[in-house]
């Protein structure tokens, strides 16, 4: 079985400034990918940064990076200039196991001072 | 063009009623995922579609849980008998291919509140 672990329940974060949230995983999958969706109030859950797990380079997507450590089977999202619309659940996902769905942890809510 | 909808967006039962979710996928996504989201959780996956056949209900917590995509789009997600522990946001998701690291798209949810 699949299991993905966020140890940072909440984490806050001066606006402009830089944010990593901490995700590890467990799988013994040789492929797979893994995802970090956003959960904004009373919104629809939205992707936002993708990994396939056979690429050694890191994906961004504009203030958006990962830090993707396969030996360690660790995958955290760095967010930098962080905006009062970033505040959200973010959860950490993990695919390619038995089950076709995604594997989550129990996400890190991230909190915006302006 | 639309996202994923959801009917109801909430739904009370009284424990022992059944329940009838429903799923409306992007046209023409090839595949649809449910997942219930307890309080305070990530989603946990209950069920996969590609098309029409149901591949994959390993999360399925019970026999009361049953879900259909007759046709290869609508879905719905069904409840017998239901029990205080289902309340959770149903999470309805549908990708554009069968291709496991595709994006999800994710509908509302359900809030089901069982009293």
């Amino acid at each position: 079985a699949q299991t993905v672990t966020q140890s940072q329940p909440e984490m806050s974060v001066q606006e402009a400034e830089t944010v990593t949230l901490s995700c590890t995983y467990d799988t013994s999958e040789s492929d797979y990918y893994l995802f970090w969706y956003k959960q904004p109030p009373s919104r629809q859950m939205i992707l936002v940064i993708r990994q396939e797990a056979y690429k050694q380079q890191n994906a961004t997507e504009n203030r958006f990076s990962v830090n993707f450590q396969k030996a360690a089977k660790s995958f955290s999202l760095k967010i930098s200039d962080s905006q009062l619309g970033d505040a959200a659940m973010y959860f950490c996902g993990i695919s390619g196991g038995g089950a076709d769905g995604l594997t989550f942890g129990k996400g890190t809510h991230l909190i915006i001072q302006p | 063009g639309a996202g994923v909808s959801q009917s109801p967006r909430y739904k009370v039962a009284k424990r022992g009623q059944d329940v009838a979710l429903r799923c409306d996928p992007i046209s023409g996504h090839v595949s649809l995922f449910w997942y219930q989201q307890a309080l305070g959780q990530g989603p946990e996956f209950l069920t996969y579609f590609q098309n029409e056949a149901q591949l994959d209900k390993s999360g399925l917590p019970s026999d009361r849980f049953f879900a259909e995509r007759p046709e290869g789009s609508v879905s719905t997600l069904k409840i017998q008998r239901t029990q205080q522990e289902d309340s959770a946001v149903y999470l309805c998701a549908s990708s554009s291919t069968q291709l496991r690291g595709d994006e999800q798209y994710f509908g509302p949810g359900t809030r089901l509140t069982v009293t």
